[in-house]
């Protein structure tokens, strides 16, 4: 089972809106990440939880929110977001200290934000 | 910096085309992970290749890690409209580091 379950599949949310993008795995894997993706471009990285600790925020800004309350689940909490954050959201996740499967990251289908 | 040079960027085919999809960089990666990605989907990966020189078949699909770990290619025969995405590439140079993603090839095949 290689599943990342991401939910909602689809969000609108206004600018005064407060959200929350799940995601969750259960292979057991002990780094979770989160991306932005723009259309027909590349997953921009935004944070990396290790053991569920933040280790890895790529300076974005404070309307995105992360938290990882335990090992399989791994949430985004949005606030006060702005149009151009209007984007499909994907998590991913990978083992860690297995030595064969190290850098293997697995994504869910992601969630498609729109801003209003 | 992009670290990862993919190209083509656009490839638009006719079913039953070969083609070749190339990613390079002057880094060395530890592993190179190949996805394709659909539409409103996410990125499922195809394959990880990890020592230098490696080739892996995935039914139509040839990966190759070039000998020094720095390059890689993919390799479609006989295309099918069911190929059509967009194809990336992602290097990782450490366990659990982040990954460097090329631009993505946006490849379409037509019946």
């Amino acid at each position: 089972d290689t599943e990342v379950t991401q939910t909602p599949k689809h969000l609108v949310m206004g600018m005064t809106n407060k959200k929350s993008l799940k995601c969750e795995q259960h292979m057991g894997h002990r780094a979770m990440y989160w991306y932005k993706q723009k259309a027909k471009k590349p997953p921009e990285l935004m944070f990396v939880y290790s053991y569920e600790k933040l280790s890895i925020n790529e300076s974005v800004p404070s309307r995105f929110s992360p938290e990882c309350p335990n090992s399989s689940l791994l949430n985004l909490h949005l606030h006060a977001l702005q149009p151009e954050d209007s984007a499909l959201y994907l998590c991913a996740s990978s083992p860690i200290g297995q030595k064969l499967a190290k850098n293997i990251q697995y994504f869910g289908a992601g969630t498609r934000l729109s801003v209003l | 910096t992009q670290l990862l040079e993919q190209s083509p960027q656009f490839l638009s085919i006719q079913e039953g085309e070969n083609l070749t999809v190339y990613c390079n960089s002057s880094s060395v990666f530890s592993s190179l992970q190949w996805y394709r990605q659909e539409p409103g989907e996410g990125p499922v990966l195809l394959v990880t290749v990890v020592t230098g020189g490696e080739v892996k078949k995935l039914k139509r699909l040839t990966f190759q890690f070039g000998d020094a770990r720095k390059d890689s290619s993919l390799h479609i025969t006989a295309a099918q409209p069911g190929d059509t995405g967009l194809y990336l590439c992602a290097g990782a140079r450490t366990s659990g580091s982040r990954l460097t993603f090329g631009e993505g090839t946006q490849l379409t095949v037509n019946p």
